[in-house]
């Protein structure tokens, strides 16, 4: 089944760039969605079809996505971008067709 | 607006069964599919699988086979997950998602449902 690698912990000081990778073999050629999930919430799409923004998602979260890995970057980091982020694909080659990556906790210094 | 809404927290014991409710407002119930995501405590997100609210056609993902089974009532626009023969592994919070039918991302998400099973 395929699989998403995500680093576990990503630490940033505020008014910096936070950058969450999400690796996958020949991710590049999927269409990758992000999400935010906060402590005791639901998640929340915050990027869909690589770099693409819901309405009331701030400008400052932006996505990309090349060869075997996908990126979320949250420029600007508010103490409130601090949550667990998830990316995610539609896998047709498994049964698995919804794949979840293993998720990154982003904490603010 | 697009909103789901699901049903209370519920406490079991091993061996019996549950019912989620998911209710959607704000759009065509139809017109979307609906999936159901587990999350254990402390754990990452993991799709079980989704229903087609055309058809009512479920598809399970590896590992939800069995004792799990998607339904709907489209009467009054609601997905169920029932779980059935409860195990300790099965506390978990459940989501139901939209998502287009096919590859595609979930919003909006319910608010979960926690599931405790404990003897």
């Amino acid at each position: 089944s395929y699989v998403l690698t995500q680093p576990p912990s990503v630490s940033v000081a505020p008014g910096k760039t936070a950058r969450i990778t999400c690796g996958g073999n020949n991710i590049g050629s999927k269409s990758v969605h992000w999400y935010q999930q906060k402590p005791g919430q639901a998640p929340v799409l915050v990027i869909y079809y690589d770099s693409d923004r819901p309405s009331g998602i701030p400008e400052r979260f932006s996505g990309s996505n090349s060869g075997n890995t996908a990126t979320l970057t949250i420029s600007r980091v508010e103490a409130g971008d601090e949550a667990d982020y998830y990316c995610q694909v539609w896998d047709s080659s498994s049964d698995h067709h919804y794949v979840f990556g293993t998720g990154t906790k982003v904490t603010v210094l | 607006q697009v909103q789901l809404v699901q049903s209370g927290s519920e406490l079991k014991k091993p061996g019996a069964s549950v019912k989620v409710s998911c209710k959607a407002s704000g759009y065509t119930f139809t017109s979307y599919a609906m999936n159901w995501v587990r999350q254990a405590p402390g754990q990452g997100l993991e799709w079980m699988g989704w229903i087609n609210t055309n058809t009512g056609n479920p598809t399970y993902a590896q590992g939800f086979t069995g004792r799990f089974v998607f339904s709907l009532d489209t009467s009054v626009s609601t997905a169920y997950l029932q779980i059935s023969s409860l195990k300790a592994e099965d506390t978990a919070v459940y989501y139901c998602a939209r998502a287009g039918f096919g590859e595609g991302w979930f919003d909006p998400w319910g608010q979960g449902t926690l599931v405790t099973v404990s003897s």
